[in-house]
């Protein structure tokens, strides 16, 4: 079974700082990987999809690496700002169970002045 | 605008009180689904479709019904809704299914079961 996990569950860091969210998985086996970020009170908003052939994607100042064989991927932002303050998940689709997500907890992120 | 649309946002209900939670799209998505998000369990599927009139149930289906008649809705029904299915519902869809494209989320609705 596919788990996912992201560590830390929470981090708050000074307006400016570089910083990487991580996520890995146990079965090397996916499609894909995808991060989100979700604001209180809203939805999830898709910010970067790799596939499993791809080693990262680039958005503004969000850079996402994935490392299949590891099991593991990165969520780089770089000059962090008070209004990158969220919750980030990161989800797989695993080649066994084509259907769906698999979702981490997900990494609560502060930004402060 | 591109989006996923559910209603209502937020509902307050008693326990075996029928309800319905739509969720629309004006994507042309072929797949749909449904998640439900609890503290400490994340998000979990409920139920997808991947067509009208396809649908197949997901990791925490009892207690819900779906129906797919139309390409740009997926109601999720809760026909006798109990305490345990206070949640925050999530819909998505996407192009073709999840193994190659981007999911688009919905904004959430808040289910409380009293």
């Amino acid at each position: 079974k596919q788990e996912v996990t992201q560590i830390p569950a929470a981090l708050s860091v000074p307006e400016g700082e570089n910083l990487v969210l991580n996520c890995s998985f146990t079965d090397s086996a996916i499609y894909n990987l995808q991060w989100f970020r979700q604001d209180p009170g809203k939805g999830l908003t898709s910010l970067l999809l790799i596939q499993s052939s791809q080693r990262e994607q680039t958005s503004g100042r969000l850079n996402a690496s994935l490392d299949k064989s590891s099991g593991r991927s990165t969520l780089y932002i770089a000059a962090s700002q008070p209004g990158d303050s969220a919750t980030y998940l990161c989800a797989v689709t695993h080649t066994g169970t084509a259907s769906k997500l698999t979702f981490g907890t997900g990494t609560r992120l502060q930004v402060t002045l | 605008e591109a989006q996923v649309t559910q209603n209502p946002r937020y509902l307050i209900t008693v326990t075996g009180k029928k309800l319905t939670v739509t969720c629309s799209q004006n994507m042309n998505h072929e797949y749909m689904s449904w998640y439900r998000q609890d503290p400490g369990l994340g998000l979990r599927q409920i139920y997808y479709s991947m067509n009208v009139e396809v649908t197949d149930k997901g990791d925490v289906p009892e207690g819900y019904k779906v129906s797919r008649k139309e390409k740009r809705n997926f109601p999720l029904i809760l026909e006798s809704p109990s305490p345990n299915q206070t949640s925050l519902y999530f819909c998505a869809s996407s192009f073709e299914g999840v193994t190659y494209n981007e999911q688009f989320f919905g904004p959430g609705t808040r289910l409380t079961v009293l």
